[in-house]
């Protein structure tokens, strides 16, 4: 079955650093998603993506946030400054179609603000 | 609004059933089921649309009552591989379709 990539598996940044994290979704799927959950807790939406911009956020996406596809092919979620409480797993997502179907997500990255 | 899930957690022994329900206070448009498990990616189970039917797969169905907003996964003859965190997540249809997870029931199976 086809796979969406993240990179890292972890990263592991000082506060008030910026990072990026990276995802290669599906090559025929249309829209992205990232999702974070803190550790023990439920899954939480942060944004979607589509046509080249974001068609919906969360609250938690604020003007920290980011999302771009530079090369066709590459999702990434950048954070310009990070806090503490950054620190969660990030999972990107990618579904063919808009729609009530199956969400495919990568394995995830763990992200550990110090 | 944020689907409530229960159990919070159920344990099992190895061939033994179990439910786990998911309730919304919202019109539900569809009900998506995944199965996490510890360090990895939530893996997809099924999703139900609204109009009130039934799925399954080997020995894990789910039925998705509309009226009453919940959805209800059914664990039967249970295996040690079930175990895990359970997540339902809800969509409401519109132009964009996030899903909103409930937090969660942990399921263990044990030999």
């Amino acid at each position: 079955e086809p796979e969406v990539t993240q990179t890292p598996s972890h990263q592991v940044t000082q506060m008030g650093q910026e990072v990026i994290l990276r995802c290669v979704p599906i090559s025929n799927h249309l829209y992205f998603y990232w999702y974070r959950q803190i550790l023990g807790q439920k899954v939480e939406f942060l944004v979607s993506f589509y046509n080249n911009e974001i068609s919906e956020k969360s609250e938690i996406f604020d003007d920290q946030f980011s999302v771009e596809r530079p090369d066709g092919s590459n999702f990434t979620l950048k954070i310009r400054s990070t806090k503490l409480e950054d620190s969660a797993m990030y999972f990107c997502a990618s579904q063919t179609n808009l729609g009530p179907e199956k969400l495919f997500f990568g394995s995830g990255t763990q992200l550990s603000v110090l | 609004q944020q689907p409530v899930q229960s159990p919070q957690a159920v344990i099992l022994r190895e061939g033994e059933d179990a439910v786990i329900n998911c309730s919304s206070s919202k019109a539900l448009y569809s009900v998506h089921w995944y199965r996490q498990k510890h360090g990895e990616a939530p893996v997809f189970l099924m999703i139900l649309l609204k109009g009130g039917e039934q799925k399954g797969h080997d020995k894990i169905s789910a039925s998705f009552n509309e009226k009453k907003q919940q959805s209800s996964l059914y664990l039967t003859a249970s295996q040690l591989s079930y175990s895990g965190t359970y997540f339902c997540g809800t969509g409401r249809g519109g132009s964009n379709y996030k899903l909103t997870f409930g937090k969660g029931t942990l399921l263990t199976v044990n030999p």
